[in-house]
């Protein structure tokens, strides 16, 4: 059975900060996607990525496969109130559909 | 346009009893999931629904737990004899197709008192 872990667990920080969080695994990765969730709703998918290195970016965000397609992370560059939420790694691996195994994900707080 | 729609939002029952929750998909998605996260914690999957296919129930957590979908529309999650540890919020996701972006609804939060 596949693990995710994330780390940190809790991460509060204030406005303008950077901050990096991260998502190993215990086996390799099918395709790693992360979410962003707020109280009260759904989980929001951020990125989807498949190539060990790869690099993405979105605005402030900066998303980053490792070369062995084990681990993960994700770097927030000045962070906003607008940030805070919960950040979800997950894998779609060994089915032919998009069965995910998410991580326990990380809790972020960014203080005006 | 109408996403992912669950009901009912809250629901609080006493240990025992039978609860059923309501998932609306986005209208042409083919295939739906259930998920379960506890409080503070991941998402567990629970079943998925792909069309007319035979769903894979694999994560279901026990024989008191079930599920239907008639076609490519509603699906019911049915809790019976609910115990505490059932507690959590039920999320419900739909996609185009397996392997196509989930979309999720803002789930139901269930309080076994």
């Amino acid at each position: 059975t596949q693990l995710l872990e994330q780390s940190p667990q809790f991460l509060s920080i204030q406005e303008g900060e950077n901050l990096t969080v991260y998502c190993n695994s215990s086996s390799v990765f099918s395709s790693l996607q992360w979410y962003r969730q707020e109280p009260g709703e759904g989980p929001v998918l951020l990125v989807t990525v498949v190539t060990g290195g790869e690099v993405k970016k979105l605005k402030r965000l900066t998303f980053q496969f490792g070369d062995a397609r084990k681990d993960s992370s994700l770097h927030i560059t000045a962070a906003q109130p607008g940030d805070t939420g919960l950040y979800l790694c997950a894998d779609a691996g060994g089915t032919s559909y998009g069965k995910l195994t998410f991580g326990q994900g990380t809790i972020l707080t960014v203080h005006p | 346009g109408a996403g992912v729609s669950q009901s009912p939002s809250n629901k609080v029952t006493e240990k025992g009893k039978d609860v059923e929750l309501r998932c609306d998909p986005i209208s042409g998605h083919t295939a739906l999931y259930w998920y379960r996260q506890r409080l503070g914690q991941g998402l567990e999957f629970l079943i998925y629904f792909q069309g007319n296919s035979a769903p894979d129930k694999s994560g279901l957590p026990s024989d008191r737990f079930s599920a239907e979908r008639t076609g490519e529309s509603v699906s019911t999650l049915t809790i019976q004899r609910t115990q505490q540890e059932d507690s959590a919020v039920y999320l419900c996701a739909s996609s185009l197709a397996g392997l196509r972006a989930q979309h999720f609804g803002d789930g139901t939060r269930l309080s076994i008192l």
